[in-house]
């Protein structure tokens, strides 16, 4: 059965650092896999998709990576602002391709 | 391009008593999900559509959550009779066809509080 592990829970940075969040995921035959930004009260907003045959994908400030091999993936923000504050989720598609099975999330606040 | 749609966007309801939840899709998505997000956790898919048929609602709990798709557009999620342990965000999400790991897109959710 897979499942989506991300660290840390939670994390806080001053405005201006970079930062890695992480995920992990227990079977590496995987098909895609996604990272969402969700603020609260508000639904899940797509930041990046990285197609199974891809090392990584990049959007402006963020690049995302992808080791199937070892069961990880990062997403990588640059120069972080106070509007970066939100939950990260990190998933996975399941064996058929079909759904997706989220992690818990990175809960990031970045002050300025 | 209009987003995912959903009402209510909060509910408030007593335990036992019945309730629903709307979504429209993106115009052309052929896959329609329903996902159940219990706060502090991610989301938890409760049932696929593919056009109006119905893929996987394995996870589903079928003795009092059903959904339905009519002619392949917006769906209903409906819960009757309603627990405590209902309380979360019901988020409704499409995508555009039947392949896999296809990029999936998320409305805003319906907020509910089982009381």
């Amino acid at each position: 059965k897979q499942e989506v592990t991300q660290i840390p829970a939670a994390l806080s940075v001053p405005e201006g650092e970079n930062l890695v969040l992480n995920c992990s995921f227990t079977d590496s035959a995987i098909y895609n896999l996604q990272w969402f930004r969700q603020d609260p009260g508000k639904g899940l907003t797509s930041l990046l998709l990285i197609q199974s045959s891809q090392r990584e994908q990049t959007s402006g400030r963020l690049n995302a990576s992808l080791d199937k091999s070892s069961g990880r993936s990062t997403l990588y923000i640059a120069a972080s602002q106070p509007g970066d504050s939100a939950t990260y989720l990190c998933a996975v598609f399941n064996q058929a391709g079909t759904a997706l099975i989220f992690g818990k999330g990175t809960t990031l606040s970045v002050s300025s | 391009e209009a987003g995912v749609a959903q009402s209510p966007r909060y509910k408030i309801i007593e335990k036992r008593q019945s309730v629903a939840f709307w979504c429209n899709p993106i115009s052309g998505h052929a896959t329609l999900y329903w996902y159940q997000q219990i706060l502090g956790q991610g989301p938890k898919l409760l049932i696929q559509f593919q056009n109006n048929g119905v893929v996987d609602d394995s996870q589903l709990p079928k003795d009092r959550f059903s959904a339905e798709r009519l002619k392949g557009v917006d769906s209903t999620l409906k819960i009757q009779p309603a627990k405590l342990e209902d309380s979360a965000v019901y988020l409704c999400a499409s995508s555009l066809g039947r392949g896999s790991g296809l990029e999936q897109y998320f409305g805003p959710g319906t907020r509910l509080t089982v009381t």
